[in-house]
């Protein structure tokens, strides 16, 4: 079945520095959506990419969706203490509603 | 907007009983979803409503899972004969679906937290 893998699963920075999370799909996606959870908390909506070679920025942070439509990035720069949490990428195969997340990538943001 | 709602937050059972939980989606949206997430996971999707009919349900979902959404608003996931494997956490998430754009942001619960001794 499809199946979404991220890396790197953990990531400390100090607040500051850049960091990123790349997302793979086993199967070609028809879109990819981005959500953060914080600690304690539930899975909010970030983002949605649906064009082949997209690119869309939110302030620092900025998403891509590949040529192939089978991978994407998050990619925050300058981070701050605000940004920790985890990010996960979740990406539908057809116009299905299913959405199938991968594991996330947890951020810490040292200050 | 109120938000998509969850009872209860938190549920502890023994090993064999019933559960039932309840998601109260945001009014409008037509989409409901069931999904489950432990430590470390992202959450996993179990099955989705759109209005009352279920259109899809994991294959990894036993039969002892069941879920109704009988009116196309509220729904219940119930969990029968309860194993230690079902502790999780599960959510609920909603969306609005329309022809033109079938795919739109999901708005998620707080969850229940099920722990089975």
């Amino acid at each position: 079945g499809q199946q979404v893998m991220q890396i790197p699963q953990y990531q400390h920075v100090q607040e500051g520095e850049d960091f990123t999370t790349y997302c793979n799909s086993s199967t070609t996606l028809s879109n990819i959506q981005w959500y953060k959870q914080r600690p304690g908390g539930h899975p909010v909506f970030l983002i949605q990419l649906v064009k082949s070679g997209e690119v869309k920025k939110q302030k620092r942070l900025t998403f891509q969706f590949g040529e192939a439509k089978k991978n994407s990035s998050l990619h925050i720069t300058a981070t701050q203490t605000t940004d920790v949490g985890t990010y996960f990428c979740a990406g539908r195969s057809s116009n299905t509603g299913k959405l199938i997340f991968g594991q996330g990538t947890t951020l810490q943001v040292k200050p | 907007d109120t938000g998509v709602s969850q009872d209860p937050r938190h549920k502890i059972t023994k090993r064999g009983q019933n559960v039932t939980f309840r998601c109260d989606p945001i009014s409008e949206h037509n989409r409901l979803y069931w999904y489950r997430q432990t430590l470390g996971q992202g959450p996993e999707f179990l099955t989705y409503f759109q209005n009352e009919a279920q259109l899809e349900k994991s294959r990894l979902l036993s039969d002892r899972f069941s879920a109704e959404r009988p009116k196309g608003s509220f729904s219940t996931l119930e969990i029968q004969r309860t194993e230690q494997g079902d502790s999780a956490m599960y959510l609920c998430a909603s969306s609005l679906a329309t022809p033109g754009v079938p795919n739109q942001p999901q708005h998620f619960g707080d969850g229940t937290r099920l722990s089975i001794l």
